[in-house]
Order: structure tokens, then sequence, then C-alpha cells
């Protein structure tokens, strides 16, 4: 099975860089994935990583270690409607179930 | 990228009633369909995964005679919510599998809210 852990809440302010941590236990790995999502809406890719390190893709970045059971999420530049929820899910593989973590609820502040 | 779309977008139904909800993949096909459904301030949990001419395989817990899902096409999945009750008012999701395409990467739908009265 798949175990992920994310902070519940986090709050920063606008144009600063805020880091959202993902800790996970898998007996299966294939990749990780990082949603956005906004209240009341369905989610958003914005990464999937495979191979250890970051990956940047605008003011986002994600990075990943697989030996660590570890990867965090990184937004720069943080503007308000960057406030939502951030999702982290593990993919063991193949056609198997992605496996959603809590989710972080990111507020960003003036 | 891939378009996937859910009908309706919030229905309200009584106690007791049925609620059929689509799910359509619209420029691509999709074999695979997975049904989601999320509580307020909670993550995604995936109620079901629906398979293209099969039956679909449901998760620990959940109903397969209440939630009954038929996905009759490469491009339609449906959700029937039979004998709605209070406690089944939640945010319905659901996502599709592009086919060829990374076997990882799922588009989602944008949702249904369902309030049952």
């Amino acid at each position: 099975g798949q175990n992920i852990d994310q902070p519940t809440e986090m709050t920063a302010t606008e144009g600063a860089i805020v880091q959202i941590n993902c800790t996970y236990q898998t007996s299966g790995f294939n990749g990780l994935f990082w949603y956005q999502q906004h209240a009341g809406e369905a989610p958003t890719f914005l990464s999937y990583n495979v191979l250890d390190g970051l990956e940047e893709k605008g003011r986002f970045s994600s990075f990943l270690s697989r030996s660590k059971g570890y990867s965090y999420l990184l937004l720069k530049e943080l503007q308000m409607k960057d406030s939502a929820s951030y999702l982290c899910a593990l993919s063991p593989g193949g056609y198997q179930k992605v496996t959603f973590g809590t989710g972080t609820k990111l507020q960003v502040i003036p | 990228g891939a378009v996937v779309s859910q009908h309706p977008s919030r229905v309200i139904c009584k106690s007791g009633t049925s609620v059929k909800i689509e799910c359509r993949s619209l420029d691509f096909q999709a074999t695979t369909m997975f049904w989601y459904r999320q509580f307020p301030k909670k993550s995604l949990m995936l109620m079901a995964t629906s398979n293209e001419g099969s039956k679909a395989t449901y998760e620990q817990g959940v109903e397969k005679d209440k939630f009954l899902i038929n996905h009759a096409s490469l491009t339609l999945s449906t959700l029937t919510v039979t004998s709605a009750h209070p406690e089944d008012s939640s945010f319905y999701i659901c996502s599709a599998r592009d086919m060829p395409g990374d076997v990882n990467e799922q588009f989602f739908g944008p949702g249904t809210r369902l309030t049952v009265l």
C-alpha cells in the first residue's frame, strides 16, 4: 500500500517563496504527481517526477528523492491566485491507481 | 491538453432518488476512467476504476449496488448514485487516461457537486 504525508496548511506572503513537502511510503513506485486544486474545482496537473532531482516549470518547481521517499513543490514569486490546495499523489506503476495525499492548503497573504 | 467534461456540474435531489453523472473525454479516447469522491477539506478518495466494455473495479468500502458505473464507450462513463441519502452529498470528480498517451497521466473533469436533501 501507500502512505502519503503533507502539512495540512501553510501561509506565505505575496512575492515570497514557499516549499510544500511531501513524504511517502510505498511498496511500488513509478512517479509522483503534484496537483493544484482551487476550492470547489477539480485538480489541475502541475508536475510529474519520475527521476531524482529538481524539475523547473516557470514559477513552480518539483523535487524528488526516491531513496528518501521525499518530494517538495516550490512556488516562487507567489501570487494571490496561488492560494489553493496542493495535492501530492503517488503512481505505483503501470495502470495501477494513483493515491492522493490529503493536500496542503496554501494561503497567500498580501 | 486533453479535456474531460462532467454533467451536471451541480445537482440537488431528494433523499431516495437516483442521480446520474456523466463523464466524457472530449478529444481523446479513454479506456480507463476513474471516479473520485471528495468531502469538504478532504482529499480525493478513489471510488472505482471504470474500464470500457467491462465491469468497474470498486475500492474497498464502496457499495457497487449503490454506485453504479457504466463505461459503454471510449468517451463516456456514467456514475449513478442510487437511492441517494444526505450522507452521499459530496463532490464527485472523474478522470480519464489518454490512450495511447502516457499511462500515468490523468485528466480530471470539473466535478459534480451533489446535494441530497
